[in-house]
C-alpha cells in the first residue's frame, strides 16, 4: 500500500493564482480529511468527506477555498484567488469508519508558499 | 479550533531518560489518540486509546486516559535520539478528529 499521496510536494506561487492540491486516500478507505498546519494555528481540520460527501467544512476559513470528491480514489483542495496568508502546510488524511478504533493515515502534505 | 491541549510546549531530555507528555481536552470522546511528527513530515499514528480504556501499552509507549478530568498522557521509556520529534494527541468524538498543538521533545546525545 503506497499510503495517501498528495501532489505536489512544494508549491510556490503568485498572490491571486489559483491552487489546486490533490490527494490520493488509501483504497478503502471512506473518510478524507484535509487539514492545514501553521506555526501560528496548529493543526486545523478544514473539511472531510464520508463517502465522498462533504460532512462539515466549517473550517474552511473563506469562500476562496473549496474541496471535491469526484469519487473514492480523488479529492482536490482549490485555493482561488491565493493570498500571502495561505501559506502553509496542508494535509490530507483518510481512515476505514468501519473501523473506528484505527488511527488516521496522513500524507506527506503539500507545502504552500504564496508570495 | 483545538480540543487537545499538550502540556509542555516543548521538552528537551537526556537519551535513555523517560518523556511524559499530558493532554487536556474539553469535550466528551469515543477515544483518543496519539501522533508523531518528524520535523518536515507528515503526521504518523501511534496510539489509540478508547474513552472505557484506562491505560494501554504499545512498545516504549505508554498512554493513560482519565475521562473524569479529560487528560491523557504519554509516556515514552527509554527515549533514543530517534524519538526527536512533535507529539500531538487528537480528540475523536464523533467522526473526526481535532488535534492540539502538540509538544516538541528533543532527546540530547
Amino acid at each position: 500500500d503506497a499510503g495517501v499521496i498528495q501532489s505536489p510536494r512544494h508549491e510556490v506561487t503568485e498572490m491571486g493564482q489559483e491552487v489546486t492540491l490533490r490527494c490520493k486516500p488509501i483504497s478503502g478507505h471512506n473518510s478524507l480529511f484535509w487539514y492545514r498546519q501553521t506555526m501560528m494555528r496548529g493543526l486545523e481540520l478544514l473539511i472531510y468527506f464520508n463517502n465522498n460527501v462533504p460532512i462539515d467544512d466549517s473550517g474552511m476559513p473563506e469562500d476562496r477555498f473549496s474541496a471535491k470528491m469526484p469519487n473514492a480514489s480523488f479529492s482536490t483542495l482549490k485555493i482561488q484567488p491565493s493570498e500571502p496568508r495561505d501559506s502553509a502546510v496542508y494535509f490530507c488524511a483518510s481512515r476505514d469508519t468501519g473501523r473506528a478504533n484505527y488511527g488516521y493515515t496522513f500524507g506527506s502534505g503539500t507545502r504552500l508558499t504564496v508570495v | 479550533s483545538q480540543q487537545g491541549e499538550e502540556d509542555p510546549q516543548a521538552l528537551s531530555i537526556q537519551e535513555g531518560e523517560n518523556a511524559t507528555m499530558n493532554c487536556s481536552y474539553k469535550t466528551s470522546i469515543n477515544n483518543l489518540q496519539w501522533y508523531r511528527q518528524n520535523s518536515g513530515r507528515g503526521l504518523v499514528h501511534l496510539i489509540l486509546i478508547r474513552s472505557n480504556e484506562r491505560e494501554k501499552h504499545s512498545g516504549r509507549l505508554r498512554v493513560t486516559l482519565d475521562t473524569s478530568k479529560k487528560s491523557s498522557s504519554l509516556l515514552i521509556t527509554a527515549s533514543r535520539a530517534a524519538d526527536t520529534a512533535s507529539y500531538f494527541c487528537a480528540t475523536d468524538a464523533r467522526d473526526k478528529i481535532i488535534f492540539g498543538k502538540g509538544t516538541r521533545l528533543h532527546i540530547l546525545p
